[in-house]
């Protein structure tokens, strides 16, 4: 089965500070990779997505996420943050067929103005 | 916003009750899933609906169980309902229940249990 961890369960960042959250992931086999992030009041949205190819992919917003298959890590960046930023992020996986998403437990940033 | 709705927003029940949830995928859409989230974690996938058939379950009893219609709307039934049960549930939907294809979010049903 698979399993994601998210060791960070609060940030605290003032503006212009950078950002890295970590995510671990469990699984046996190639695995597709997600960062997702909820805005407060807003839906589930997707951030960014690896597949296969450039271990480094870029999302939405300035954010970028790095994937290290000998650590079974895909963890989120951003350079510089902005109060904008405040929400709730949650790393995901899914299987090679099938799209049914196994998130991680969530980080919530709050960004300082 | 995505295109995909749910309903209702809120709804409060009792211990043993029977509750049914809905949503409406958005457009062009062909697979629904659903997804329970827990105060405080992250969602946990309940099961999905591809062309009206389950393509897909997590680890949930069967008192969880779901149907999708011919225009791809779709229920997750929940029978005896426990304390537990309180949460938040998320409908998802896609073009097709592969692994590239994006899912897209509604804004979510709060389901109290007292």
């Amino acid at each position: 089965a698979q399993s994601v961890s998210q060791h960070n369960h609060h940030v605290i960042l003032s503006e212009a500070a950078s950002l890295e959250l970590g995510c671990n992931y469990s699984y046996g086999g190639t695995v597709n990779l997600f960062w997702y992030v909820q805005y407060p009041g807003q839906h589930l949205q997707l951030l960014l997505k690896y597949f296969s190819g450039d271990p480094l992919v870029k999302g939405i917003k300035g954010f970028e996420a790095e994937f290290i298959k000998s650590k079974f890590s895909f963890n989120l960046r951003k350079p510089s943050v902005q109060w904008s930023d405040t929400a709730e992020y949650f790393c995901a996986v899914s299987p090679p067929i099938g799209n049914m998403l196994t998130f991680g437990g969530g980080t919530r940033l709050m960004v300082k103005p | 916003e995505t295109g995909v709705t749910q309903s209702p927003t809120h709804l409060i029940k009792t211990r043993g009750q029977q509750v049914t949830l809905r949503c409406s995928s958005q457009s062009g859409h062909n697979t629904v899933s659903w997804y329970q989230q827990a105060l405080g974690q992250g969602p946990q996938f309940i099961f999905q609906y591809y062309r009206e058939e389950e393509n897909g379950r997590g680890n949930f009893p069967p008192r969880f169980s779901g149907l999708q219609f011919p225009n791809y709307s779709s229920e997750l039934n929940v029978n005896a309902l426990e304390l537990d049960d309180s949460a938040l549930y998320l409908c998802a939907s896609s073009t097709s229940s592969g692994s590239s294809y994006e899912q897209y979010f509604g804004p979510g049903t709060r389901l109290t249990v007292t």
